[in-house]
């Protein structure tokens, strides 16, 4: 069956860093594009960042664009996600999530990061 | 930016009653949508994409329809478990992917 499982949020003050990493399982992550979405607390979805299986294209929402870095290790099976210069307004649980076709087949279970002072 | 609206934004239904949820993009997406279903506490599940096909292991009480702006999510007789929170998105044009901001189904 397909796991992941993110990790790596906490506790950061504005102008901070944090990486996240998602560790994948029981699928070929080799062969998938892969992304980060987040959900501010009693909010909705909001997609953050996308990186195909050669890592040839990636894409970022404009709100985090220039700040945040999407990675991935085919040979550990390990998604990340680089945060800088973070801000109050990026504090969210993030899930990473497989890409199929443009639709988020599989979620993890998400981390949360706090942005605060 | 393609913006999606949910309506409604509240649904108080009984179980075993009929749940109509409806999507609409601010410009046409085709059939690039998918809904989810996301209960208190944990991540999202994918239910529906291309607008009607059923993800895998979801129960055929779950029913998408639509093209082009306007889409429609069917739960035909509400379990206890479906009260939820359901989310459009589509695929149509990207980067971004978007969502909509949801519909919750609670219990009347």
């Amino acid at each position: 069956e397909v796991h992941l499982v993110e990790s790596g949020g906490g506790l950061v003050q504005p102008g901070g860093s944090l990486r996240l990493s998602c560790a994948a399982s029981g699928f070929n992550f080799r062969v998938f594009s892969m992304n980060w979405i987040r959900q501010a607390p009693g909010k909705g979805l909001q997609w953050v960042s996308y990186m195909t299986s050669d890592e040839r294209t990636i894409y970022y929402a404009d709100s985090v664009k220039g700040r945040f870095t999407i990675s991935r290790d085919n040979d550990r099976y390990t998604l990340y996600l680089q945060m800088n210069s973070l801000r109050t307004e990026d504090s969210a649980v993030y899930y990473c999530a497989r890409g199929n076709d443009g639709y988020f087949d599989w979620w993890g279970q998400g981390t949360l990061v706090t942005v605060s002072s | 930016e393609i913006v999606l609206t949910q309506s409604p934004v509240t649904l108080s239904l009984s179980p075993g009653e009929r749940a109509i949820l409806s999507c609409r993009a601010s410009q046409s997406v085709g059939s690039s949508l998918a809904w989810y279903q996301q209960k208190f506490g944990q991540a999202p599940r994918l239910l529906i994409y291309g607008a009607s096909k059923r993800a895998t292991g979801i129960p055929a009480r779950f029913s998408g329809s639509g093209s082009g702006t306007d889409f429609t999510l069917t739960i035909s007789t509400l379990e206890p478990e479906d009260f939820a929170v359901y989310y459009c998105q589509q695929r149509g044009t990207w980067p971004p992917f978007t969502f909509g901001p949801g519909t919750k189904i609670n219990v009347k």
